[in-house]
């Protein structure tokens, strides 16, 4: 997990409200990530930025946004408009974004979840 | 379709003994195949990861895994686990875009 935060640790959101997840890293690296994880089933990308002012969507990016104002932050907002966003979030870096030897480098994770 | 799958959901095996954790695989192109590992409630940690050369890739913690061109294989091995050793490991495949392509993990069990 070193060289890459994310808080808080927990989160728990009201329907019908927005909420940030914070990540920020210290790595250097170009390329952020942000998955979705449930429980039996793989990671799911939310939404990735492989440079500052730049991001593209994954597979799963409806009900959520990103922003990418400097290099070493990527939070998520999890819109009102997602259904269902109780899950485990997890953020990720690399250096490129754009090599086959780039290796993605994690952190902590947000749990979050709907009351 | 691009694709990575773990068949076995759960592995059960005694401390001391050899455990393998099988994954394969279907990319278009040369594979670039990693292995995660995940403890409860934390991220995923980089294990290893094949590019290219040697089909035999060691790893932290003493884990290797083997690739197998022919049979789409890429499974984690360990010549003897540890009761630490237990957690929930993810095998991926980077797609041609640059993105990784997840399986649904396999939780290992190593029993004292």
């Amino acid at each position: 997990d070193g060289g890459i935060t994310q808080s808080p640790k927990y989160l728990f959101r009201k329907e019908g409200q927005n909420v940030t997840l914070s990540c920020e890293q210290n790595l250097n690296h170009d390329a952020m990530y942000w998955y979705r994880q449930d429980p039996g089933q793989g990671l799911r990308l939310i939404y990735y930025s492989q440079i500052v002012n730049d991001f593209q969507k994954g597979d799963i990016a409806e009900g959520y946004s990103v922003s990418r104002e400097k290099k070493e932050s990527f939070p998520l907002t999890v819109t009102s408009a997602q259904k269902n966003p109780t899950a485990f979030y997890l953020c990720a870096s690399s250096n490129f974004g754009t090599s086959e030897t780039d290796t993605q480098y994690f952190g902590p994770g947000t749990r979050l979840t709907v009351l | 379709a691009q694709s990575v799958a773990q068949p076995e959901d759960q592995v059960n095996v005694a401390e001391g003994n050899p455990l393998t954790v099988k994954c394969t695989y279907s990319v278009s192109g040369n594979p670039y195949l990693f292995w995660y590992v995940q403890y409860p409630n934390r991220g995923l940690q980089f294990l290893l990861k094949y590019i290219t050369g040697d089909n035999l890739v060691k790893g932290s913690y003493g884990f290797e895994a083997e690739f197998n061109k022919s049979q789409t294989s890429f499974h984690l091995k360990k010549p003897s686990a540890l009761v630490s050793d237990s957690a929930l490991y993810f095998c991926a495949v980077r797609d041609s875009n640059y993105q990784l392509i997840w399986g649904a993990g396999t939780k290992l069990i190593i029993k004292p």
